[in-house]
């Protein structure tokens, strides 16, 4: 069976590094999110990417977030100068329309 | 956006015993109704759906759930749970034609022998 595969499971960063979350979504998909999980709070929308480029994005998205799809297979996020407010488990979903799957997470540490 | 309201953060529950986990959304439009599960360490997993037809929708691991329009409930049920069915349950909700997700705070479900 498919599935949405991301890379690295645990990243560990100083304040103030850039980072880039990776993920593989599923080969007919055509719609990509990311979705993040600060420890013991609700899973929380980031950015949808449909057609190359961004369809959606919440307040959370600010210029320091960026996407994108760059060999139309990984789909990536990049935070550009990371806070210690980062910290969280960020998932990975693609779908064809109305259904996602989702990948295992990266827990991203800043220290 | 959708408000998903989670009503039981955690559910202990003997082995074989039924549970019921309580989702509800708040608004009335047209929407799609999710369950996920979490297991340990791991990612979330589709447990089941609700995008139109019958209210009474069944997913895997005899998990079933009902979609209450009246109501905006989404509850989920099992009439046996397992050990293996100790986790964190998120109910989770789209507009239609919206496709981002707006998730509950979660349920963790224990089963105990």
């Amino acid at each position: 069976e498919p599935e949405v595969t991301q890379t690295p499971s645990h990243q560990v960063t100083q304040m103030g590094q850039e980072v880039i979350l990776r993920c593989v979504p599923i080969s007919n998909h055509l719609y990509f999110y990311w979705y993040r999980q600060i420890l013991g709070q609700k899973v929380e929308f980031l950015v949808s990417f449909y057609n190359n480029e961004i369809s959606e994005k919440s307040e959370i998205f600010d210029d320091q977030f960026s996407v994108e799809r760059p060999d139309g297979s990984n789909f990536t996020l990049k935070i550009r100068s990371t806070k210690l407010e980062d910290s969280a488990m960020y998932f990975c979903a693609s779908s064809t329309g109305d259904t996602q799957y989702f990948g295992p997470g990266t827990r991203l540490t800043v220290l | 956006a959708q408000s998903v309201t989670q009503l039981d953060s955690q559910v202990p529950v003997f082995e074989e015993a039924p549970v019921e986990l309580r989702c509800n959304y708040s608004s009335s439009v047209s929407v799609y109704l999710f369950w996920y599960v979490q297991y340990p360490n791991q990612g979330l997993q589709l447990l089941l759906k609700y995008l139109s037809g019958s209210t009474l929708v069944k997913g895997i691991n005899g998990f079933e759930a009902e979609f209450n329009k009246s109501q905006t409930s989404f509850h989920l049920r099992k009439p046996s749970v397992h050990i293996s069915d100790t986790a964190e349950y998120f109910c989770a909700v789209s507009d239609r034609g919206d496709y981002k997700l707006s998730f509950g705070a979660g349920t963790t479900v224990t089963v105990r022998a």
